[in-house]
């Protein structure tokens, strides 16, 4: 099942703007994962943050995790129209004997230049 | 290092024929994931795959969906008696083994029944 849910579904800013996209979970999680897909590709993985941290960092990506509140948000700095594509938060539920991540549904990101 | 791959990249088939995807996972990856994306939507889990071991088919359609890893070859995702409905991309993705699972993913299998 959907573990994650993206908000806002769309989002559209200018180039050199910040962008905020929102993650909420429902169940506990080890860790937490945001993968970019542009038009037509498969998923890329950008960052991972384990249930024990409360932000990460990674060049222009700023991850942050509460998980009182089940929600994690990816910031984006200095956007670039290369960031242009859709972003997805994914959740690990443990099953079986083994872990399968779960993707929401997304943020499209349009970033004009 | 060629990542994951995963052929055909295009498939199209009439309703009632067989769709067979293959997925050959990154180098040095023992874990198999098989996602189904439609348009507009995120990826939906199908099924959890080691070698020659279902670990986790939760998310495979109870009929014609079955999928395998064998000792040798590629995954094999296998879509029986193919409808309108199955039309959408299907994303392999790999891992080295479990725990942090950061996946490589495929660029996808298009499927379109016509």
């Amino acid at each position: 099942s959907q573990q994650g849910e993206e908000d806002p579904q769309a989002l559209s800013i200018q180039e050199g703007e910040n962008a905020t996209m929102n993650c909420s979970y429902k169940t506990s999680i080890n860790n937490l994962q945001w993968y970019r897909q542009n038009s037509g590709r498969g998923l890329v993985h950008l960052i991972l943050i384990r249930s024990n941290e409360r932000e990460k960092h990674s060049g222009r990506l700023r991850v942050t995790l509460d998980t009182s509140k089940k929600s994690s948000s990816l910031l984006i700095t200095a956007s670039r129209a290369a960031d242009t594509a859709s972003y997805f938060c994914a959740t690990d539920a443990h099953s079986n004997s083994g872990y399968a991540l779960n993707f929401g549904k997304g943020t499209s990101l349009l970033v004009t230049p | 290092n060629a990542g994951v791959m995963q052929n055909p990249r295009h498939l199209v088939r009439r309703r009632g024929q067989e769709a067979r995807l293959r997925c050959s996972p990154m180098k040095g990856h023992s874990h198999v994931y098989w996602y189904r994306q439609l348009p507009e939507e995120g990826l939906k889990f199908m099924v959890y795959l080691q070698k020659e071991n279902i670990i986790d088919e939760s998310g495979m359609p109870k009929e014609r969906f079955s999928a395998e890893f064998p000792k040798e070859g590629p995954s094999i995702l296998r879509i029986q008696q193919v409808v309108r409905g199955d039309s959408a991309a299907y994303f392999c993705a790999s891992s080295p083994g479990e725990g942090a699972n950061v996946l490589t993913f495929g660029a996808g299998s298009r499927l379109t029944v016509l």
